[in-house]
């Protein structure tokens, strides 16, 4: 089974409006943490936002907002207000918090295109 | 602060010839990630490193594919000899290394290789 499903292989959203970027994760640790990366058309890797699994508030990071939730194993990116330069492929991904371990998971990503 | 970097950006070579990745982990991380992006198979982690020594290698490919980190400040990745299926981006990712689910890779540039 994937431990990281992003079911949105592409969006379109018009400028300025919200977005919802979906991640549903597979895990039976108790202890994880669950990241968000931004892969632009340049090509790097940027770090968003991070939830861990006993964070009671969603995290936020500027415009960006994790809405977890972690009965449905759910945790979901929004971004408010988009902008022209969100444009980019956007990677969830998670740790697992057996000990020693440092991996990443990463699921398949999903392609946000804004249009003015 | 200068973040996680590599060298070189971009890499075209023959098949059969030896190719050397390098990267400079962030001054303070003990862990250092190398990670595949193709578009076959996403992101791989390929192998990862905890001050300096390596801990997990299981997703390298196979023998071809070397890694060391002989200081906390540097790291290579080699294929000798290189076919054209290892045609990707390659990402080196750095992180404190914290044993717990809170620790973030902060990834480099990326180097994209093409092998003719």
């Amino acid at each position: 089974a994937q431990k990281i499903t992003q079911t949105q292989p592409g969006m379109f959203v018009q400028e300025k409006e919200a977005v919802t970027l979906d991640c549903t994760y597979d895990t039976s640790d108790q202890s994880y943490g669950l990241f968000w990366y931004k892969q632009p058309s340049s090509g790097e890797m940027i770090f968003l936002i991070y939830q861990g699994s006993y964070d009671e508030q969603n995290a936020t990071e500027g415009r960006y907002s994790l809405n977890f939730q972690k009965a449905r194993k759910s945790a979901n990116l929004v971004i408010s207000a988009s902008q022209l330069g969100d444009s980019a492929m956007y990677f969830c991904a998670m740790r697992e918090g057996r000990f020693g371990n440092e991996k990443l998971t990463f699921g398949t990503g999903t392609r946000l295109t804004i249009i003015p | 602060d200068a973040g996680v970097i590599q060298s070189p950006r971009h890499e075209v070579t023959e098949m059969g010839q030896e190719v050397t990745l390098r990267c400079k982990p962030i001054s303070g991380h003990n862990s250092l990630f190398w990670y595949r992006q193709t578009m076959m198979r996403g992101l791989e982690l390929l192998i990862y490193f905890n001050n300096n020594v390596p801990i997990d290698d299981s997703g390298m490919p196979e023998d071809r594919f070397s890694a060391k980190m002989p200081n906390a400040s540097f790291s290579t990745l080699k294929i000798q000899p290189s076919e054209p299926r290892d045609s990707a981006v390659y990402f080196c990712a750095s992180s404190i290394g914290l044993a717990d689910i809170t620790d973030t890779q902060y990834f480099g540039p990326g180097t994209r290789l093409t092998v003719l």
